[in-house]
């Protein structure tokens, strides 16, 4: 898994409550991105890193924050889940952000009832 | 952003028989491209690359064959296992940078023993 771990694996959340997941790489890439995947729709940015408390917005970025202090940590903030956040949600890193291929992380299973 | 997509949503397979994945793209400044493997509850596995000075490339049982004239992808499995059984996807990573990457949503490849 090209030394990339998501934590948790799984969780459920209550609308209205604060959620963080865990990115951590140990391949020194400088690049790091989130993603959520949900049925009928291929992967979605939401947010990405180019380097230590540098990122910028992806596609649905809506409801997300991010923060990066270290180049191996990368966190994805929900500040208040809502249901339509519930999805599979998979931290990626690449050596570049052209030409070099992501590599993922195995996701997190987030519910919010 | 440009848009990858994928002509089959499920594709059934003979174990042992080769299989063949297709993927078409729109960007025709796309440079670079990637296939990728996802089983379930996985993470997708980066599986072969491809640059667009290139036609073709070959890896462990796979192949990757680039028509730039036709802006189409393709991605060749020789003797199917079960192991093979999986969702496959492409991208196409140009200058843009992976914020500007639409993932398709995949071909199921089914493995029939």
């Amino acid at each position: 898994d090209a030394g990339i771990t998501q934590s948790p694996r799984h969780k459920v959340t209550e609308t209205g409550t604060p959620v963080t997941l865990r990115c951590h790489q140990t391949e020194n890439h400088r690049y790091m991105y989130w993603y959520r995947q949900d049925p009928g729709h291929g992967l979605r940015l939401i947010h990405y890193s180019y380097g230590v408390k540098d990122t910028d917005k992806g596609e649905v970025s809506d409801g997300y924050s991010v923060s990066r202090s270290k180049t191996e940590d990368f966190l994805l903030t929900l500040e208040s889940a809502t249901s339509s956040q519930t999805s599979v949600y998979f931290c990626a890193i690449s050596e570049s952000n052209v030409g070099s291929p992501l590599h993922f992380g195995n996701g997190t299973r987030l519910t919010v009832t | 952003g440009e848009s990858v997509g994928l002509h089959l949503p499920t594709l059934s397979v003979q174990e042992g028989d080769n299989s063949i994945i297709n993927c078409a793209y729109s960007n025709s400044a796309s440079d670079y491209f990637i296939w990728y493997k996802q089983e379930s509850g996985k993470g997708p596995q980066f599986i072969i690359d491809i640059r667009s000075n290139m036609d073709k490339r070959q890896g462990q049982r796979v192949t990757v064959l680039l028509n730039k004239t036709v802006k189409h992808l393709s991605l060749q499995i020789a003797a199917t296992q079960p192991g093979d059984s999986a969702v496959y996807f492409c991208a196409d990573n140009g200058s843009g940078g992976y914020q500007k990457v639409t993932f398709g949503t995949g071909t199921k490849l089914q493995v029939i023993p």
